[in-house]
């Protein structure tokens, strides 16, 4: 049982160039979701889906797309990557939305550096 | 709109020391509340959960308390070991969606 793999750990891009980060969970977890933690701010949702199909923004959407095709992948594409865009990305999923007694898991993370 | 707060943003004890972490949150409609630890670049390993009917939750040398009405949860750590160095962060499910929403997170270093 993996839990929630996350690809790649690292990753530099140039400005403009556009990459997907990978996001698989074996937990056969209904909900997921995309964070990104930069310092002085927090966590932060992006993106989120209740189901295979259904997605939906968070709180910084903006220069992200997310589909869900699966329930076990969640990607994460960056159409045109800027530097505000340098951070670490969190993803995480839960049976239930996180209602009851199971919580969120998290990944290890993705570290990206926009240049 | 939910926001959490995590006071102080860093603390420093000596080995051996029983310690608190408060967390606070505006809007007291949560479906639970969840403590992660943070290791210096990795990822968020959870701690405890605890859920909006109850009161705390125990694990090892670890308690967290909940008071809904209040806004307010407190993570407590005993007999603090240099292990223990982290950054512990708050977090609480609300909302349609169930979004979670983070504090900030506190740096703990516990000294030898």
């Amino acid at each position: 049982n993996a839990g929630v793999t996350q690809t790649p750990k690292f990753q530099v891009l140039k400005t403009g160039q556009s990459m997907t980060l990978q996001c698989a969970q074996d937990m056969n977890h209904e909900y997921m979701s995309w964070y990104r933690q930069d310092p002085g701010m927090g966590l932060r949702l992006i993106h989120y889906s209740v189901g295979a199909g259904i997605t939906d923004q968070g709180e910084v959407p903006n220069g992200y797309n997310v589909s869900r095709s699966t329930t076990e992948d969640f990607p994460l594409r960056l159409l045109s990557a800027a530097p505000s865009q340098t951070s670490v990305y969190f993803c995480a999923s839960s049976p239930d939305q996180g209602r009851t007694n199971y919580g969120y898991t998290f990944g290890s993370g993705t570290r990206l550096t926009v240049v | 709109k939910q926001e959490v707060t995590q006071i102080p943003a860093a603390l420093s004890v000596p080995e051996g020391e029983n310690l608190v972490l408060n967390c606070s949150f505006t809007d007291s409609a949560i479906y639970n509340l969840q403590w992660f630890r943070q290791d210096p670049g990795k990822g968020l390993t959870s701690l405890l959960l605890i859920q909006s009917s109850q009161r705390e939750q125990t694990s090892g040398r670890l308690n967290a308390s909940l008071d809904k009405s209040s806004g307010r949860s407190t993570l407590y750590i005993a007999a603090s070991q240099p292990g223990d160095s982290a950054t512990y962060l708050c977090a609480v499910s609300t909302g349609a969606n169930s979004k979670l929403t983070f504090g900030k997170g506190i740096t703990l270093s516990v000294r030898p």
